[in-house]
């Protein structure tokens, strides 16, 4: 099993609907979350990082389930713009951090 | 600016050559990340330096590949005798260390392109 694993998409997703995707992780020490957004051939972007008690930033809502070990991003009223390849990190001990292989989300008009 | 500082953006080397990708941290980030990405993959971390010590060389090629961290100057990654395979983004990110919860700064990359 991969350490971090995203489903790969892409999510076609109408414009002004509703999307999510989760992040599921094997490494139950991991201790910090974050979600990337990295458009083609550019460099990653924070998003957000993701808490314990979850958090929203706008259209954008994070979630933790560390029972289930996932977490997850919501976009609302999806914009043409937030089509990119969404990627999750997670911290460890130490300081490792890994990468999810991305998920690819197209907003289509 | 003081985001992470990539160079240079892009690069081309004809097999067999060396290739020196150069990263400066932001300012009064101690840590430094590179990673590798082959086109339409993710993100695949390479090394973990901090200044003068590389703390975790998990994902570097075993061969051919070299990174450092010096006490003054820029984090440099080094490919001896390029391949075709060695073509892709690589992308250096940086971050203050010390306690979780600190997200990583990623420079623009450098696109290594090998003739």
């Amino acid at each position: 099993r991969k350490e971090v694993e995203q489903d790969p998409g892409p999510f076609n997703v109408p414009e002004g609907a509703t999307v999510a995707f989760n992040c599921t992780y094997s490494n139950s020490a991991s201790q910090s979350f974050f979600w990337y957004r990295q458009d083609c051939r550019k460099e990653p972007k924070l998003l957000m990082s993701v808490y314990s008690s979850g958090n929203e930033d706008g259209r954008f809502t994070a979630q933790l389930n560390r029972a289930s070990q996932y977490i997850s991003l919501l976009i609302r009223d999806s914009k043409l713009s937030d089509s990119a390849t969404y990627l999750c990190q997670l911290k460890a001990a130490g300081n490792k951090l890994t990468f999810g292989g991305g998920t690819r989300v197209l907003v289509k008009p | 600016n003081a985001g992470v500082m990539q160079n240079p953006r892009h690069l081309v080397r004809r097999r067999g050559q060396e290739a020196r990708l150069r990263c400066s941290p932001m300012k009064g980030h101690s840590h430094v990340y590179w990673y590798r990405q082959l086109p339409e993959e993710g993100l695949k971390f390479m090394v973990y330096l901090q200044k003068e010590n590389i703390i975790d060389e998990s994902g570097m090629p075993k061969e051919r590949f070299s990174a450092e961290f010096p006490k003054e100057g820029p984090s440099i990654l080094r490919i001896q005798q390029v391949v075709r395979g060695d073509s892709a983004a690589y992308f250096c990110a940086s971050s203050p260390g010390g306690q979780h919860h600190q997200p990583q700064h990623f420079g623009d990359g450098t696109r290594l392109s090998i003739l």
